[in-house]
């Protein structure tokens, strides 16, 4: 799996979009991103993965550069209960056996 | 619709004494899987299972056994606790082999353990 670089932590300001940058730069052809958050001492809750388009769901929407090499989650409106830490994964679409594994990803602080 | 429960939710035993984390999931998936986290740190795969029958080893499976004898549950065993698996243990499932689905996993709401 490619190896993704997050930023440690991010503050944002209630109200205001969350823009939370992730780097894949070796990210292969066949490898979809994944981001997840998990909200303190809760389990990790996915929200949102694409391949190339942008994607959008109810939670956030996904921005993939035209190279894949970087991606950006953006909550649109961000609530102090998004404060969480977002975790961002690249891997294949099938199930291998052996899955995700989450690295440090990154603390966002959303500040009233 | 319960998603993936997990039972207990807290728990404390002493060196040496065994216990079963229990995981159980309503969505009929064949993918399960048993995560730790350690605090301020990411989770860690202990073990997984890709159907009823088939389980194996992730990347800290020393001292936890685990079996798949239905889809819906996938308990996890602590041999002999030791204070080195004080911990938070996440149980995950998802579909298997699904076209951009297979990765979507649905976690439970952990298990903590202390093992003094």
């Amino acid at each position: 799996d490619a190896k993704t670089t997050q930023p440690t932590s991010m503050d944002c300001a209630e109200g205001r979009a969350a823009n939370l940058p992730c780097n894949h730069s070796t990210i292969s052809g066949n490898e979809y991103v994944y981001w997840y958050r998990q909200i303190h001492s809760q389990g990790p809750q996915y929200i949102i993965h694409g391949l190339k388009n942008n994607e959008t769901n109810e939670m956030a929407s996904l921005i993939i550069t035209e190279d894949r090499k970087s991606s950006t989650l953006i909550l649109p409106h961000a609530t102090l209960r998004d404060t969480a830490v977002y975790y961002c994964i690249v891997r294949v679409n099938y199930n291998a056996g052996n899955m995700l594994t989450f690295g440090g990803g990154t603390r966002l602080m959303v500040k009233p | 619709n319960a998603g993936v429960t997990q039972t207990p939710k807290f728990q404390v035993l002493k060196t040496g004494q065994s216990m079963t984390l229990q995981c159980a999931q309503d969505m009929n998936h064949e993918y399960m899987s048993w995560y730790r986290q350690d605090p301020g740190m990411g989770l860690r795969l202990i073990h997984y299972s890709v159907g009823a029958g088939i389980t194996d080893q992730g990347e800290v499976p020393n001292g936890y056994n685990v079996s798949r004898s239905t889809t819906e549950d996938f308990p996890l065993r602590l041999l002999s606790a030791a204070p080195s698996q004080t911990s938070v243990y996440f149980c995950a499932s998802s579909y298997l082999g699904r076209l951009s689905g297979a990765n979507v996993l649905t976690f439970g709401a952990g298990s903590r353990l202390t093992v003094l």
